[in-house]
């Protein structure tokens, strides 16, 4: 069975860039997986920051990007802010109707 | 604006079955599908299955063999059957609505989630 992976967790400084990605087990991800990417804050919902590699979800701010970098989807965050501080899902398309999120990242921002 | 609500009992004893409904508001179209996923506590995400309006569903092949989704187009309501349920089906289940295209987007509104425990 293939596994999505995330990196578990990941820093960044205040007004900084980070990227965090999502690979797969066993390959490569391409635009075909339409990558998905999801915010949440504890006790809440996720929210749709990205989907189908890099279109923003409206009301998302043009600082979270989305993209293929080398053989993994990558959501890329641009001046970091405190309120940056979350996990974040990715999710990928496996065909026939299946859909496979990744562990996710849990982003400290300090 | 679409809105979901899950709705259902906190509480199901183990090898029962597990009944969950999703009430949407605020319209569909045909575009839409209709997903049920889960978040054991402390834990990440797991997409559960999903049903068209048309009725076609798709489930985690992990879960398959437990899970039903139906939906009632008149009620504005879908369902999540999992039957035979023990302590590590103990999470947040949240529904959320996809939308198919050419930049489908799989997960695009979501409930605010119910915490069902599994428990005697």
């Amino acid at each position: 069975q293939t596994v999505v992976t995330q990196e578990p967790s990941f820093s960044v400084s205040p007004g900084g860039t980070v990227t965090l990605t999502c690979g797969l087990s066993s390959g490569s991800v391409s635009t075909t997986y339409y990558p998905s990417w999801y915010q949440q804050t504890p006790g809440q919902a996720p929210r749709t920051l990205i989907y189908s590699t890099n279109t923003r979800s409206s009301g998302v701010p043009d600082r979270f990007s989305g993209s293929i970098l080398g053989n993994k989807a990558a959501l890329t965050i641009t001046g970091a802010q405190a309120d940056d501080e979350s996990d974040y899902y990715c999710v990928l398309y496996m065909g026939s109707g299946i859909w496979v999120f990744g562990g996710g990242t849990k982003l400290t921002v300090l | 604006q679409v809105q979901l609500q899950e709705s259902g009992p906190g509480l199901v004893k183990p090898s029962e079955i597990l009944s969950l409904t999703c009430t949407v508001s605020g319209g569909s179209s045909s575009s839409d599908y209709w997903n049920w996923i889960r978040q054991p506590p402390g834990k990440g995400l797991e997409w559960i299955g999903h049903i068209y309006n048309s009725g076609h569903t798709s489930y985690n092949p992990s879960l398959k063999s437990r899970v039903t989704i139906s939906i009632d187009t008149s009620k504005n309501q879908f369902s999540l059957k999992l039957s035979s349920v023990t302590a590590a089906d103990t999470a947040v289940y949240y529904c959320a609505r996809g939308l198919t295209g050419t930049t489908p987007r799989p997960f695009d509104c979501w409930g605010q989630g119910t915490l069902v425990t599994v428990s005697s």
